[in-house]
């Protein structure tokens, strides 16, 4: 069955420290990714998604994403947090059925903790 | 506000009595998702509906559970008899591109 790991359950930075989150998934065809984000008391909110194309994707607030295909990733990175990201990040993956999105599949989610 | 509205936000109840959550979505999204996250998880797929149509259901919604969207709008999920098991936040998505979420019915069942 399709599943999206990640790695960190639970991740405290400092502030301008560099965060990579880990999301591995498992499906061998074509697939989409997203990465979601919940800050604390709000509704989830996407972050930034890869359909095709660069895998090197750019989201909102400075955030990006590498796909590689070779390892099933989706690592989500940004070179300088700031406190104002603390919050928990979702890694998601639905199949891609010609381009059309069905359901997604979440990971269980990191909780990022920045300290100033 | 027009982003996913969901009602009640919050409701307590007592095991056994039956639970109505109301998801309101984007108007003019075809698509409406329902997901149940409970602590220390990511959100879990449910059910899904095309207009009016139930296209997909998770082997998580039992039969005491029952999803609709009559008239291809909003959407209401039922639970019959709760049972402790079923405490948690269920979510309601619409979709256009990307899934747009509400902030959730959180349930506690005593």
């Amino acid at each position: 069955a399709q599943s999206v790991s990640q790695h960190n359950h639970h991740v405290i930075l400092s502030e301008a420290a560099s965060l990579e989150l880990g999301c591995n998934y498992s499906y061998g065809g074509t697939v989409n990714l997203f990465w979601y984000v919940q800050y604390p008391g709000q509704h989830l909110q996407l972050l930034l998604k890869y359909f095709s194309g660069d895998p090197l994707v750019k989201g909102i607030k400075g955030f990006e994403a590498e796909f590689i295909k070779s390892k099933f990733s989706f690592n989500l990175r940004k070179p300088s947090v700031q406190w104002s990201d603390t919050a928990e990040y979702f890694c998601a993956v639905n199949l891609n059925y010609g381009g059309a999105t069905n359901k997604l599949i979440f990971g269980t989610g990191t909780l990022l903790a920045v300290q100033p | 506000d027009t982003g996913v509205s969901q009602n009640p936000r919050h409701k307590i109840t007592k095991r056994g009595q039956n639970v109505t959550f109301r998801c309101d979505p984007i108007s003019e999204h075809n698509r409406l998702y329902w997901y149940r996250q409970t602590l220390g998880q990511g959100p879990e797929f449910l059910t899904y509906f095309q207009n009016e149509a139930q296209l997909e259901k998770s082997r998580l919604l039992s039969d005491r559970f029952s999803a609709e969207r009559p008239k291809g709008s909003f959407s209401t999920l039922e639970i019959q008899r709760t049972e402790q098991g079923d405490s948690a936040m269920y979510l309601c998505a619409s979709l256009s591109g990307e899934l747009f979420f509400g902030e959730g019915s959180r349930l506690t069942v005593l």
